[in-house]
């Protein structure tokens, strides 16, 4: 199965500044969803782009999505430290739920 | 409160001994799944159910069972544990997708069950 990968894998930026990582993924897909780990807890959901979408925003995040390139985008504005966790994109080739996952993207806000 | 539960949440055991981790959803989805997380490798699915009775490998089955006789549980078994099984555990419930009126859903994960087999 396919997988995205983030880009970079780790980040650390200061309170109040953008956060920006990018994901990879090598075949067509149905969406592509990001989700949020604190510290060895599960994930949590933020945002889900469909593949005929092109840009979408909830509260603080902003992802696009390039299909041609394969590629999406998460961006956070105005860290928070609470914003410390791990991020992770996901496909789902199929619309069935089957998530692939990459290996994940560890944000530092430092307050 | 909508939630997915796992039960243990941490165990630590002996190679061969066979051991379950339970899952349990109260939002009554259809969908449900079992992955693994290891350093530099991500979340991994083991296996998925599609409903009461419907279950199928995901992309690293070997060494697991699961069964799904109701629609709220969704067990993982581990009938012979061996040291590279040690993990953390997530499952994750959704609906499913499809029907004109029923968008894709997304997954909700359970805390996690941190595995470690001697």
């Amino acid at each position: 199965s396919q997988q995205g990968e983030e880009d970079p894998q780790a980040l650390s930026i200061q309170e109040g500044e953008n956060a920006t990582m990018n994901c990879s993924y090598k075949t067509s897909i149905n969406n592509l969803q990001w989700y949020r780990q604190n510290s060895g807890r599960g994930l949590v959901h933020l945002i889900l782009i469909r593949s005929n979408e092109r840009e979408k925003h909830s509260g603080r995040l902003r992802v696009t999505l390039d299909t041609s390139k394969k590629s999406s985008s998460l961006l956070i504005t105005a860290s928070r430290a609470a914003d410390t966790a791990s991020y992770f994109c996901a496909t789902d080739a199929y619309g069935n739920n089957r998530l692939a996952f990459g290996k994940g993207n560890q944000v530092v806000v430092i307050p | 409160e909508a939630q997915v539960t796992q039960n243990p949440r941490y165990l630590i055991t002996v190679t061969g001994k066979k051991l379950t981790v339970t899952c349990s959803q109260n939002m009554n989805h259809e969908y449900m799944s079992w992955y693994r997380q290891d350093p530099g490798l991500g979340l991994r699915q083991i296996y998925y159910s599609m409903n009461v009775e419907v279950t199928d490998k995901g992309d690293v089955p070997e060494g697991y069972k699961v069964s799904r006789k109701e629609k709220r549980n969704f067990p993982l078994i581990l009938e012979s544990p061996s040291p590279n099984q040690t993990s953390l555990y997530f499952c994750a419930s959704s609906l499913l997708p499809g029907g004109p009126e029923r968008l894709q859903e997304t997954q909700y994960f359970g805390p996690g069950t941190r595995l470690l087999v001697l």
